[in-house]
């Protein structure tokens, strides 16, 4: 089983619809937590850190529940521009080393 | 600022080659990432360093794979020799060694060098 576990995708969605992407990690050790996105042969970039009282940055919200090992990101509002592959980390802590997921695939479609 | 760099940004060998890439982290990064990121999958951490020093090489395939970055400052990733499944893109990530205000350390990747195998 993968220490972190992502939908692949892709989400097919139109301009202006809600999205949802899920996460589960498997190491309850896992200390922080994060969305990153990755553009088509770009380098992954950091979204958003995720805590388990949920942080909100514009039109992304991201949510932590520590005791189901489960992550959320919600796009409202999608735009074109929001297409990439959303990246689920997870820092086991005192090395700061990240284990990805496999990404989940985001096309808005106008 | 300056983001990490790396080169080449591509490359293309043949199976039993040896191959190096290099990476200069931002300026006043304790700690370099070597990932390698393979077609539909996550990056996987490669090797870690803090300074000069190997925090976690646990990942590194040691009897292909080598690394070094001696002055604590720029680092080669070297493959020798190289197979078809070391298809990848190779990533080089740097952090600070202190936690930032968010209370994470934060790491930067650079554009990677995609290497293929034939």
């Amino acid at each position: 089983r993968k220490e972190v576990e992502q939908d692949p995708g892709p989400f097919n969605v139109p301009e202006g619809a809600t999205v949802a992407f899920n996460c589960t990690y498997s190491n309850s050790a896992s200390q922080s937590f994060f969305w990153y996105r990755q553009d088509c042969r770009k380098e992954p970039k950091l979204l958003m850190s995720v805590y388990s009282s949920g942080n909100e940055d514009g039109r992304f919200t991201a949510q932590l529940n520590r005791a189901s090992q489960y992550i959320s990101l919600l796009i409202r509002d999608s735009k074109l521009s929001d297409s990439a592959t959303y990246l689920c980390v997870v820092n086991r802590g005192a090395t700061n080393k990240l284990i990805f997921g496999t990404g989940t695939l985001l096309a808005v479609q106008p | 600022e300056a983001g990490v760099a790396q080169s080449p940004r591509y490359k293309i060998i043949e199976k039993r080659q040896s191959v190096a890439f290099w990476c200069n982290p931002i300026s006043g990064h304790a700690t370099l990432y070597w990932y390698q990121q393979i077609l539909g999958q996550g990056p996987k951490l490669l090797i870690q360093f803090q300074n000069n020093g190997v925090v976690d090489d646990s990942q590194l395939p040691k009897d292909r794979f080598s690394a070094e970055r001696l002055k604590g400052v720029d680092s080669t990733l070297k493959i020798q020799p190289a197979k078809l499944e070391d298809s990848a893109v190779y990533l080089c990530a740097s952090s600070l060694i202190n936690r930032g205000k968010t209370g994470v350390y934060e790491q930067y990747f650079g554009p990677g060098t995609r290497l293929t195998v034939t």
